[in-house]
This record gives structure tokens, C-alpha cells and sequence, in this order.
């Protein structure tokens, strides 16, 4: 069946980095645009970035621009998240999911389980 | 960018219906889609498109939309249906973002 299983959280200083990979399996990883969707605790979910199948073209919330890059290795169906620069408000946890694009609405399938990312001193 | 407003709580007797609702600029133009999450769990899709259900989401799940508007309707709530949802659709800015609404806490009574 098809899954998303997310790794590499963590605690890291204010200012430090990170780097988060999400492994698929179950469906052809290379033909599906990915995103990374984060959640603060106790709070709601917030899209952090975007970036087509074939990683010709990645998009950024305005929170994480110049700071976090997403990436991804079609030979490995495996996505990253590389998180530089790091602060206190980026504690979240940080969710893989597949993309469906379609021009009258797109949406997330399946999810992964998450992987915790602690930010602090 | 965009904002996706939900109200954030809203509480249904078992078996009545309900019906959340999701309200923003970027839904004249683009379909919302609909998320469940349980507490520790991972969200799960339950409506996308027009109105549709993936494979595994029960038939009292439905949607619809109407101007800056999208609902979630649970018709005959049950008790595993109480969750956060959470509404989500593309930026209206005509960049590839997307935005999510604040959430539900739906409550069965």
C-alpha cells in the first residue's frame, strides 16, 4: 500500500540545521509532485513547501523562504527537507505528503506519521 | 497569499448532522479539500474535489461549496467522528501555495 514514512527530527539549537527525509513506497514516487506540511503543537496545520515530481520547480511559505530547501531523489523515492538557520518557532511536527494536482483543487494523500523537530536552547 | 477561516468549535449530537464550514477568497476559485485528525495521529483525507470520498471514508462524509464558502457535512454523526478538521486549498495568488483553514474541533455529544 502506498506510505510515507518520515525521519531525521529532532532537538537542535536555535540557529542550527536539519535535515528531514521522507521515504516512499507503494506508488511511482517519480511521478507525483510532494509536499512538507508542518504543525506546532497544540496548534493547526501549516503548508511549508512544494516541489514538482521531477523537481524542476519548488515553492516556499514566506515563514521558511531562504531558510529551508526541499528536495528529492527519484532513484531513492525519497524526499528532504533541509531546515537552516533554525528558530524556536519552527518546533513542529513535520509531515510528508503526497500531492494531487488538479487545475480545480489539489490535495494531500496519504500522510506520513509525522517526525518531531524540537528547537532549543 | 490567502486565509482559509473556520470556526473553531462545533459540537453535534450522535447521529444529528453537522455541518463545518470553511470560508475564503481563494475557494471562488478552487475546490477545498477536507482533513480529519485524531489526537497523535496524522491527517487523513476525507473529501477532495467537488465531492468526493477516497476508498475507506464512509458515505456520511459529503461536501459542497458555494461562493467564498466550503462545508463538510457528517450526516448521522458517530462517535469515532469526533476530531480536528481542517479545510485546505490552493493559493489565490495564482502561485503554487497553499493555505489551510484554522480547524474544527468537532465535538459528538
Amino acid at each position: 500500500q502506498v506510505q510515507l514514512v518520515e525521519s531525521g527530527g529532532g532537538v537542535v539549537q536555535p540557529g542550527g540545521s536539519l535535515r528531514l527525509s521522507c521515504a516512499a513506497s507503494g506508488f511511482t514516487f517519480s511521478s507525483y509532485g510532494m509536499h512538507w506540511v508542518r504543525q506546532a503543537p497544540g496548534k493547526g496545520l501549516e503548508w511549508v513547501a512544494f516541489i514538482r515530481y521531477d523537481g524542476s520547480n519548488k515553492y516556499y511559505a514566506d515563514s521558511v523562504k531562504g531558510r529551508f530547501t526541499i528536495s528529492r531523489d527519484n532513484s531513492k523515492n525519497t524526499l528532504y527537507l533541509q531546515m537552516n538557520s533554525l528558530r524556536a518557532e519552527d518546533t513542529a511536527v513535520y509531515y510528508c505528503a503526497k500531492c494531487i494536482l488538479e487545475p480545480g483543487g489539489d490535495w494531500f494523500d496519504p500522510w506520513g506519521q509525522g517526525t518531531l523537530v524540537t528547537v532549543s536552547s | 497569499s490567502s486565509e482559509l477561516t473556520q470556526d473553531p468549535a462545533v459540537s453535534v449530537a450522535l447521529g444529528q448532522t453537522v455541518r463545518i464550514t470553511c470560508q475564503g477568497d481563494s475557494l471562488r476559485s478552487y475546490y477545498a479539500s477536507w482533513y480529519q485528525q485524531k489526537p497523535g495521529q496524522a491527517p487523513v483525507l476525507v473529501i477532495y474535489g467537488k465531492n468526493n470520498r477516497p476508498s475507506g471514508i464512509p458515505d456520511r462524509f459529503s461536501g459542497s461549496s458555494s461562493g467564498n464558502t466550503a462545508s463538510l457535512t457528517i450526516t448521522g454523526a458517530q462517535a469515532e467522528d469526533e476530531a480536528d478538521y481542517y479545510c485546505n486549498s490552493r493559493d489565490s495568488s495564482g502561485n503554487l501555495h497553499w493555505v489551510f483553514g484554522g480547524g474544527t474541533k468537532l465535538t459528538v455529544l
